[in-house]
């Protein structure tokens, strides 16, 4: 069975400083990983996604997510947090060689103060 | 380009009535989904259709009806509503399956008293 766990329900981070967001899965063969984004009252939307290739991908707003197969993960990192980036973030995965959905984790606060 | 649009915004409902809620994408997108979000608890798939005719269910449609008569229309139909169904509701679609991001709508906020 598919699974996405966020083992954090929140993170703080000063402006300024870097941010990671964590993200494991667990599916069988190879995995379709995405990240969302929601803020306050309004749906999600995509930031980045990884298929195959090369293990870092970046996406919007100068976000970037390092695949690491080994151990399972995909960790959302920005450089530099913006009082902007409050928000909140899900992970979501989708096994490449079943037709299964996509598997939403349940999602971290992020919080960044000035 | 609207993207996906969702209708209403808000709804009140009593128990025992019924509503359907709208969705539309002018895309041109194969799939559409619809999710209800309960806080804490991420987002769960309700239906979802792989194109005009074509719907399945996911891992919560009790209580729940769709229909796709078009590609661009994808109503959510509640029948006989419970509290169990306060919720947020998204709709959302995507131009393929599995390597292809999907586009959400704005959701509809539904209390059931």
């Amino acid at each position: 069975a598919q699974s996405v766990a966020q083992p954090e329900d929140q993170v703080n981070v000063a402006e300024g400083n870097p941010l990671t967001v964590k993200c494991t899965y667990s599916v069988s063969g190879n995995p379709y990983l995405f990240w969302y984004v929601q803020y306050p009252n309004r749906g999600l939307q995509f930031l980045l996604k990884y298929i195959t290739g090369d293990n870092l991908v970046k996406g919007s707003y100068g976000f970037e997510a390092e695949f690491n197969k080994s151990q399972t993960s995909f960790h959302l990192k920005k450089p530099s947090a913006l009082v902007s980036d409050s928000a909140l973030y899900f992970c979501a995965v989708r096994s490449g060689g079943s037709q299964g959905n996509l598997i939403f984790g349940k999602g971290t606060k992020l919080s960044v103060k000035p | 380009n609207a993207g996906v649009t969702q209708t209403p915004k808000f709804r009140i409902l009593k128990i025992g009535q019924s509503m359907t809620l709208q969705c539309t994408q002018d895309m041109n997108h194969n799939y559409m989904y619809w999710y209800r979000q309960d806080p804490g608890m991420g987002l769960k798939l309700i239906y979802y259709s792989v194109g005009a005719g074509i719907t399945d269910k996911g891992e919560v449609p009790n209580g729940y009806n769709v229909s796709r008569s078009t590609t661009e229309d994808f109503p959510l139909r509640l029948e006989l509503a419970a509290p169990s169904q306060t919720s947020v509701y998204f709709c959302a679609s995507s131009f393929g399956t599995g390597r292809d991001e999907q586009f959400f709508g704005p959701g509809t906020r539904l209390t059931v008293l």
